[in-house]
């Protein structure tokens, strides 16, 4: 299975940018297409997607959420953080079955 | 709109079979996979199966022999029953759709069900 890699928190300032990274064991990338995607979770909440294919914006989902990256490494940015924005963050690579997700980034206010 | 949403018993004791409604509206089965994924406090998100917009399934290795996910297209609803819980099979429960293929995100989760498994 491809294991994905996240730091476990990362603590940022309200109006500043947030950078959350994502390391997979092999590359989730054919072709032009990048298997990786992201989502957000509240406290109580279901998963919601954000990006897809790691640069896709999902319907949606604020401007201020981006997403970068090809092979094994991937990047979701935030700028500028919101208070809204704090929660959970996880990649998921749809590259090779099974699908599997990172352990999440809490996002923090420092 | 697209929604999604489970029932399930929230309680099942050790050795029992946990079965899972997932009721949709919104959409057609016959368009999009259906993804179950779990969420534990051991092992975090894990995807479990799917069953494919034309009825066919594919599991995770991991819980292939003791998982069955089916449909009802007429009731706009798809199961999932598992055998032989563990306590460590306690957690969130979610059902999940995908576009209609087999590397596509899940771009809807239903609110999820608690499930306990314990004596």
């Amino acid at each position: 299975d491809i294991v994905l890699t996240q730091s476990p928190a990362l603590a940022v300032s309200l109006g500043q940018r947030a950078t959350i990274s994502c390391r997979a064991s092999q590359s989730v990338s054919i072709s032009r297409y990048n298997l990786m995607h992201w989502y957000q979770q509240k406290p109580g909440q279901q998963p919601k997607l954000l990006i897809y294919r790691a640069s896709n914006l999902a319907s949606g989902i604020p401007a201020r959420f981006s997403g970068s990256g090809s092979g094994t490494d991937f990047t979701l940015t935030i700028n500028p953080v919101q208070a809204d924005d704090i929660a959970t963050y996880y990649c998921q690579q749809s590259r090779e079955s099974p699908p599997t997700f990172g352990g999440g980034t809490k996002l923090e206010l420092k | 709109q697209v929604q999604l949403k489970e029932t399930g018993p929230g309680l099942v004791q050790p050795t029992q079979t946990l079965s899972i409604t997932c009721t949709v509206s919104g959409f057609s089965l016959t368009s999009y996979y259906m993804q179950w994924v779990r969420q534990t406090p051991g092992k975090g998100l894990e995807w479990m199966g799917f069953i494919r917009s034309g009825g066919s399934t594919e599991y995770n290795s991991e819980f292939k022999s003791r998982l069955s996910i089916s449909r009802d297209t007429s009731k706009n609803q798809v199961f999932l029953k598992m055998n032989s819980l563990k306590t460590e099979d306690t957690g969130v429960y979610y059902c999940a759709r995908a576009w209609n293929y087999s590397s596509s995100p899940f771009d809807y989760w239903g609110q999820g069900v608690m499930v306990t498994v314990s004596s």
